[in-house]
């Protein structure tokens, strides 16, 4: 049982590009979340899922898409690079019953020039 | 949308003090409160949660209290010890947000020896 597991876990990208952050879970979780941290401003929720097939958008959407076409994976894709989502990128899941824990996964480092 | 409050930014103790975190809420519909430790470099890992329908909840050194008609919640760490140095983050989520959760800025505490 691995959790959540994130790759990569580092990544440099030049402003402009575009790339797939990976997320997969081996809890059968049905909930799954994207946050961004950066310094002093906490987590901030990006996109989450409520299962296969649904996503929706969180407090800082702008310029990343998401899908989930499996209850395991749920990749974060930013479609056109810019400095400002230089951040470390935080994939989390829970199980369904309304406000249980969130297992996060290590953590992806991204930096964008 | 919900708004999360968290004071101080940083903590400096001795060990063997008491270190008490506090967060204020904005959403009066919030009824979910994890708080999460992060060591540098590392993922958030929850080390306490409480729900609106107690006041408060113990974990050996740890505890959180909840004032709901105050809006504010406070994590409390007895004793503490070097190990407890980190970064702790408060977080407020709604009954039906499954996995939406409202970070504070979060505390550096730093444990003294």
């Amino acid at each position: 049982n691995a959790g959540v597991t994130q790759t990569p876990k580092f990544q440099v990208l030049k402003t402009g590009q575009s790339m797939t952050l990976q997320c997969a879970q081996d809890m059968n979780h049905e909930y799954m979340s994207w946050y961004r941290q950066d310094p002093g401003m906490g987590l901030r929720l990006i996109h989450y899922s409520v299962g296969a097939g649904i996503t929706d958008q969180g407090e800082v959407p702008n310029g990343y898409n998401v899908s989930r076409s499996t209850t395991e994976d749920f990749p974060l894709r930013l479609l056109s690079a810019a400095p400002s989502q230089t951040s470390v990128y935080f994939c989390a899941s829970s199980p369904p019953g309304g406000n249980q824990p969130q297992h996060f996964g290590d953590g992806t480092r991204l930096s964008i020039l | 949308g919900e708004n999360v409050e968290q004071h101080p930014s940083t903590l400096s103790v001795q060990e063997g003090d008491s270190a008490v975190i506090k967060c204020t809420y904005s959403d009066s519909a919030s009824n979910y409160f994890p708080w999460y430790k992060q060591e540098l470099g590392k993922r958030p890992q929850l080390i306490i949660d409480i729900r609106s329908n107690v006041g408060e909840k113990k974990d050996q050194r740890i505890a959180v209290t909840l004032n709901k008609t105050a809006k504010h919640f406070s994590l409390h760490i007895t004793e503490t010890q070097p190990e407890d140095s980190a970064v702790y983050f408060c977080a407020a989520a709604r009954g039906t947000s499954y996995g939406k959760l409202t970070f504070g800025q979060g505390t550096i505490l730093t444990v003294h020896p």
